[in-house]
């Protein structure tokens, strides 16, 4: 069963390109987040998606950032417009509807903005 | 959000069990702790997690207190590979998001 997949593990952006990381999350999981992780800090949430719906965006910054879980396909997190400061790895974790435990981490996207 | 502390940083030697602290006083009584780790450049990876009663899986366990406003996760014998920043969380609300603190990071001395 494979985990959380994310591509690209790596990404270098001018600054002003857009960023998109994508998320396939574990076969049956249904619901999925994105953290971003500063260098040399930790995980900071920032936003809950399920199937066609965002439940919880407290952790988007207001612009420049989106995210969507389409009914086929990946989830995205979108980067507009991206400026040094979005240098970060980005992990996206997955869990099943109604879990309400565990879930699981993939192994980061490290966007470096220059 | 949910609120959790435990200290910067913590040292053990190889072979030697670690206790590493969790400090949870907000957490209601259907919210579940879970601990993660994180080697570094790696995703974080799901450790253990409980409600009430103590757990033990192959990776560690989980003592928690009977108040639930604390709890410990007990490495039995650290190993170098079990360096890593260990993180402590629970789920407040009924949310599904885990927020995370800022971490242990444990150094194990060979």
């Amino acid at each position: 069963n494979a985990g959380v997949m994310q591509n690209p593990r790596h990404l270098v952006r001018r600054r002003g390109q857009e960023a998109r990381l994508r998320c396939s999350p574990m076969k049956g999981h249904s619901h999925v987040y994105w953290y971003r992780q500063l260098p040399e800090e930790g995980l900071k949430f920032m936003v809950y998606l399920q199937k066609e719906n965002i439940i919880d965006e407290s952790g988007m910054p207001k612009e420049r950032f989106s995210a969507e879980f389409p009914k086929e396909g990946p989830s995205i997190l979108r980067i507009q417009q991206v400026v040094r400061g979005d240098s970060a790895a980005y992990f996206c974790a997955s869990s099943p509807a109604n879990s309400g435990n565990t879930i699981y981490f993939g192994e980061g996207s490290w966007l470096t903005v220059v | 959000d949910a609120k959790t502390t435990q200290p910067n940083s913590m040292e053990s030697n190889e072979e030697e069990p670690v206790h590493l602290p969790c400090n949870h006083s907000t957490i209601s009584g259907t919210d579940y702790i879970h601990w993660y780790r994180q080697l570094p450049s790696q995703g974080p990876e799901y450790v253990i997690h409980g409600l009430t009663s103590n757990v033990n899986n192959r990776m560690a366990s989980l003592a928690i207190a009977e108040d639930r406003k604390s709890s410990t996760l007990i490495l039995h014998r650290a190993t170098l590979r079990d360096a890593a920043v260990y993180y402590c969380s629970y789920r407040s609300g009924g949310y599904q998001k885990v927020t995370f603190g800022t971490g242990t990071k444990l150094q194990v001395i060979p």
